[in-house]
């Protein structure tokens, strides 16, 4: 079975850092991946995505991450945070042929913007 | 607008009592789903439907129901077998069981006391 880890349950940068949200999955096949934003009582938005072909993905609100294969890894960063960045981030993935549609998410990351 | 509707937005019942969270969708999906989400611990599948008059369950089915009579619609039934059904629920949708892409609604968050 598929599984996500999210390295750090909460993040905190300063406005106009390095946003770096990790993220690690295992899976027996080549998975599909996501990104998927959250903010307070609301739903999730999606971000981005990985299913095939470039492994750096663009996404939006100037977020980009990297399928990375030999590290089993998905990392979400974004150059210059801004406040409104301020948020729950979730990494998902499907590993599409045992579990059909289905995601698994991580726990998530609580990422805070400073002043 | 194409979307996902959850409602209410804020539930409150007392406990023994089922309540019924209501989830429709626009967007013509096939596979809808039902997560339950807790502080800390992320999104957890309770069920799912993947076409009309179908549905599987999920990791943490025990104490919910669902139906799936039209396309559009896949309600949750909470019942008084949960042992702790106090959370945020969330509905999702995907184009179809090999589009991986969920869109969520709103949300809906149950408070049972």
């Amino acid at each position: 079975a598929q599984s996500v880890t999210q390295l750090g349950s909460h993040v905190s940068v300063s406005e106009g850092a390095l946003v770096l949200l990790r993220c690690n999955y295992s899976s027996s096949v080549p998975p599909y991946l996501f990104w998927y934003v959250q903010y307070p009582n609301q739903g999730l938005q999606l971000l981005l995505k990985y299913t095939t072909g470039a492994t750096l993905v663009k996404g939006i609100n100037g977020f980009e991450a990297e399928f990375k294969k030999s590290e089993t890894s998905f990392h979400l960063t974004k150059p210059s945070a801004h406040m409104s960045d301020a948020a729950e981030y979730f990494c998902a993935v499907s590993d599409r042929e045992t579990s059909g549609s289905r995601l698994t998410f991580g726990e998530g990351t609580q990422l805070t913007v400073n002043p | 607008d194409g979307g996902i509707t959850q409602s209410p937005k804020y539930l409150f019942r007392k406990e023994g009592q089922n309540v019924t969270l209501s989830c429709e969708q626009n967007l013509n999906h096939d596979a809808m789903y039902w997560y339950r989400q807790d502080p800390g611990q992320g999104l957890r599948l309770i069920y799912y439907s993947q076409i009309v008059n179908d549905f599987q369950k999920g990791d943490i089915a025990e104490g919910y129901s669902v139906s799936r009579e039209k396309k559009e619609s896949f309600p949750l039934t909470v019942t008084s077998a949960q042992k702790n059904p106090t959370a945020f629920y969330l509905c999702a949708s995907s184009l179809s069981t090999v589009t991986y892409e969920q869109y969520f609604g709103p949300g809906t968050r149950l408070t049972v006391t």
